[in-house]
């Protein structure tokens, strides 16, 4: 059975400073998904990494894969308020059951 | 439509009664998913339909839940004789052919069983 991990699973930012979330996930897949979630609200595509080596960033935030290490990063450069969320990770192996982490609870304190 | 939507939105319901919860995939979707989540929890996978396949419902937590899909299109999950431990944000993903889109949630229907 896959299984998916975050860490950390709370995370207390400091304005400005940069952080990482890391996800691992035990069995062979090359398309993971990122995700956030506000409270009360349903989950919000982020980014989409489809191979080794995938990186894609969007304002401050950027998500990598290696498929060989089975871990993909979630970085946060000099964190604001409205980052303060929940993150998911998620993988898709090949009996498509999409597979969450717990999710990483993001707050940013000024 | 544009978006994933689920209905009821919220539902509350005795201990012991019937649910049925809907979801209407984006057009031409194919992949529809449950998801279910508990307060402050993860997201547990329930049970997954691919175009015209037998779904995967290995994520069924009882045989008093079970889903449909018809036509491909709006699916719905029935939960039999609820009980309080089936509070939860019920959530439904679906996604088009091409998998280097993310998964398109819906907004939940949030069931509390009293």
């Amino acid at each position: 059975e896959l299984k998916v991990e975050q860490n950390p699973l709370f995370l207390s930012m400091q304005e400005g400073k940069n952080y990482t979330i890391y996800c691992n996930y035990s069995t062979t897949s090359d398309r993971l998904y990122w995700y956030r979630q506000d409270p009360g609200k349903s989950l919000e595509s982020l980014f989409v990494l489809l191979s080794n080596g995938a990186v894609k960033q969007e304002g401050r935030l950027m998500a990598s894969l290696d498929t060989k290490a089975r871990l993909s990063t979630l970085h946060i450069t000099a964190a604001v308020h409205d980052l303060s969320a929940t993150y998911f990770c998620a993988v898709l192996p090949n009996d498509y059951k999409l597979s969450f982490g717990a999710g990483t609870t993001v707050t940013v304190r000024a | 439509g544009a978006g994933v939507s689920q209905s009821p939105s919220n539902k509350v319901t005795e201990k012991g009664k019937d649910v049925e919860l809907r979801c209407d995939p984006i057009s031409g979707h194919t992949a529809l998913y449950w998801y279910r989540q508990s307060l402050g929890q993860g997201l547990e996978f329930l049970i997954y339909f691919q175009g015209n396949s037998a779904p995967d419902k290995s994520g069924l937590p009882s045989d008093r839940f079970s889903a449909e899909r018809t036509g491909g299109s709006v699916s719905t999950l029935t939960i039999q004789r609820t009980q309080q431990e089936d509070s939860a944000v019920y959530l439904c993903a679906t996604q088009g052919q091409a998998s280097n889109y993310g998964y398109t949630f819906g907004s939940g229907t949030r069931l509390t069983v009293v």
